[in-house]
């Protein structure tokens, strides 16, 4: 299983961007990345998923290396309301288990 | 409303009582799995289900059962719960490699 390592706790700013960095060294072929946000109380919320290079949806950029070891979330101009846990999550739901990193406290300050 | 639905929200139980935790989604999705989530664990998979009647062991399979006998329905089953089984619980429902995540039950066995 792909074991995956993100930082504790990141501070920032209100309108600052935001990179969060998951380490995933043992990733397999058939795996994809994925980030989840998850507030108090409630369960994750997906965010954006990737196979490799850069996805860019609404709310983030993903970004993966040609080795696909690591992945890096970029939240762009965050506000308070982005202040929660960020999980990467390496596997495929089409067949393979599932393995969550600890997540990443992100705290917006004003 | 597309959801995921778990029952019941809390519960405190004793040692050796069994239990079920009921878990519902109405997006007809295939995939469907079971997380617990401890302080500073982060997420991890108990079990996971394919399809009717396809079940697979994830991370932190021991002490728990699970069964998929309709499309929309994933109970988890501790037949005789212990207190290291004291987590938040969610269920989630997927597609696409996307999953969608129930809003939790928080279990404490006594």
């Amino acid at each position: 299983l792909a074991k995956t390592t993100q930082p504790i706790s990141m501070d920032s700013y209100e309108g600052q961007e935001v990179n969060i960095t998951c380490s995933h060294n043992n990733i397999a072929t058939n795996d994809y990345i994925t980030w989840y946000q998850q507030f108090p109380s409630q369960g994750p919320r997906f965010i954006i998923q990737g196979y490799k290079t850069k996805v860019t949806n609404e709310v983030a950029s993903l970004f993966i290396p040609a080795d696909r070891k690591s992945s890096t979330l970029s939240l762009p101009r965050v506000s308070l309301s982005d202040t929660a846990v960020y999980y990467c999550l390496v596997g495929d739901i089409k067949g393979n288990k599932l393995v969550f990193g600890a997540g990443t406290i992100l705290r917006v300050k004003s | 409303e597309a959801q995921v639905t778990q029952n019941p929200r809390y519960l405190i139980t004793v040692t050796g009582k069994k239990l079920t935790v009921t878990c519902s989604q109405n997006m007809n999705h295939e995939y469907m799995s079971w997380y617990r989530q401890d302080p500073g664990l982060g997420l991890r998979q108990i079990y996971y289900s394919m399809n009717v009647e396809v079940t697979d062991k994830g991370d932190v399979p021991e002490g728990y059962k699970v069964s998929r006998k309709e499309k929309r329905n994933f109970p988890l089953i501790l037949e005789s719960p212990s207190p290291n089984q004291t987590s938040l619980y969610f269920c989630a429902s997927g597609r696409d490699r996307e999953q969608f995540f129930g809003p939790g039950t928080r279990l404490t066995v006594l």
